[in-house]
């Protein structure tokens, strides 16, 4: 089975950075992705992490450490439409499983 | 190059009743996942088909199946419909079945009353 944890909710300023944790475990490990997800939206890709390191994309990063079972997604110089439900989704073999997503909130 | 189409994009229906939703991939893409997502529950994965055949399932009742047609399109099923089903229905599509990178549409939202 899959077991998959980030926070529920973050709160953050226009401008800050932001960093989103998520831990899992899962039934083999190939690969994760980061998802955004704006309310009432398709959920649209952000990053996918196979082997251990930084991945950084813009203003967006996303860290894996395999052995320790943890991701983070990193959001640097926040703006407002940064606001959304941001997934970490592991995958154990062919299918990604998502978590519950962290709602971020970015305020001015 | 179209996006993925999930048709319809609204719907109710009443308890007992059964309904078929669809999804069109993106063109050249062979796999085709789909989703329930609910606030309490986040993202389920339901089941993946490539190449017109189930390669996974998830942990659902047999009251949801789906199917593949030889143009990737996909369908999937929900009969005998309960309260607990009205929820968001996402399907993705990728090139193939490693799913490297999934695309989804825009989702299904159903309503059961």
């Amino acid at each position: 089975g899959q077991n998959i944890d980030q926070p529920t909710e973050m709160t953050a300023t226009e401008g800050a950075i932001v960093q989103i944790n998520c831990t899992y475990q899962t039934s083999g490990f190939n690969g994760l992705f980061w998802y955004q997800q704006h309310a009432g939206e398709a959920p649209t890709f952000l990053s996918y992490n196979v082997l251990d390191g930084l991945e950084e994309k813009g203003r967006f990063s996303s860290f894996l450490s395999r052995s320790k079972g943890y991701s983070y997604l990193l959001l640097k110089e926040l703006q407002m439409k940064d606001s959304a439900s941001y997934l970490c989704a592991p995958r154990g073999s062919y299918i990604p499983t998502f978590g519950r997503g962290t709602s971020l909130i970015v305020h001015p | 190059k179209a996006g993925v189409t999930q048709t319809p994009r609204y719907l109710i229906k009443t308890r007992g009743q059964q309904v078929t939703l669809s999804c069109s991939p993106i063109s050249g893409h062979r796999s085709v996942s789909w989703y329930q997502q609910t606030p309490g529950q986040g993202l389920q994965f339901l089941f993946e088909y490539f190449s017109e055949t189930q390669r996974n399932k998830g942990n659902f009742p047999g009251r949801f199946s789906g199917r593949q047609f030889s143009n990737s399109r996909s369908e999937m099923n929900v009969s005998t419909l309960e309260l607990g089903d009205s929820a968001l229905y996402l399907c993705a599509s990728s090139p193939d079945s490693s799913n490297t990178e999934a695309f989804f549409g825009q989702g299904t939202r159903l309503t059961v009353v």
